[in-house]
């Protein structure tokens, strides 16, 4: 199946900061999603996003579907963007669910 | 905005009960998930539904099962809990027509704690 790899597995930031979190997927997809899960443990949808760029607020999101990767972009960091992000990938063949990556723990500090 | 339904969202029990954890959602999606979650570490799907009175087991293998009666009701039930069923359960929709897995929408979790 496809295989997903995130970097880095964890970040520590400056509140401020701007932040790059990469996904790169084995396969060509026909679905790719960015979440984040909250220290409640809930994953809030933040990107569907297959191909091209998006942006909402202060984050923004690019998937190379050629080149097999995605990007998340998280600009002037707050402390509420602490939490794991996890990105997932549904390959254009072969199963028909969603492969989660092992996540980004990004902790923002004061 | 997703709204799917998870209940109970803690539950902390004893060995060898039977627990039904149940999920909900409104928007008429056909297609729904349970994932397990560990602490810190990546989500594995363990049962999904295509719809109603469709059940399949996923990639991780568990000793829970679900039903699909209603589009809109897929419970999990753990018939004889044990500690190593210790665990956050995530249940989950997507739209989309046919087989392929549209945008994904996640419930609350439900975090189970086995004595």
């Amino acid at each position: 199946g496809i295989q997903v790899e995130q970097s880095p597995p964890d970040l520590i930031l400056q509140e401020g900061a701007n932040s790059t979190l990469r996904c790169n997927f084995s396969d060509s997809v026909n679905n790719l999603q960015w979440f984040h899960q909250n220290p409640w443990g809930q994953l809030i949808n933040l990107f569907y996003i297959p191909s091209g760029t998006k942006q909402n607020g202060r984050l923004s999101a690019t998937t190379v579907a050629t080149e097999r990767y995605s990007l998340l972009y998280i600009s002037s960091s707050q402390t509420t963007d602490s939490g794991v992000y996890f990105c997932a990938a549904l390959a254009n063949f072969g199963n028909e669910k969603l492969t989660f990556g092992t996540g980004t723990r990004l902790t923002i500090i004061p | 905005e997703a709204d799917i339904y998870q209940t109970p969202r803690y539950l902390v029990i004893g060995t060898g009960k039977k627990i039904t954890l149940e999920c909900s959602q409104t928007m008429g999606h056909d297609k729904m998930y349970w994932y397990q979650q560990d602490p810190g570490m990546e989500l594995h799907l363990i049962h999904y539904s295509y719809g109603v009175n469709s059940t399949e087991k996923g990639d991780l293998s568990s000793e829970s099962t679900v039903s699909r009666i209603r589009t809109e009701h897929f419970p999990l039930t753990l018939e004889s809990a044990r500690p190593s069923h210790t665990s956050q359960y995530l249940c989950a929709s997507s739209e989309g027509a046919g087989p392929l897995t549209g945008e994904l929408f996640f419930g609350e979790g439900s975090r189970l704690t086995v004595l």
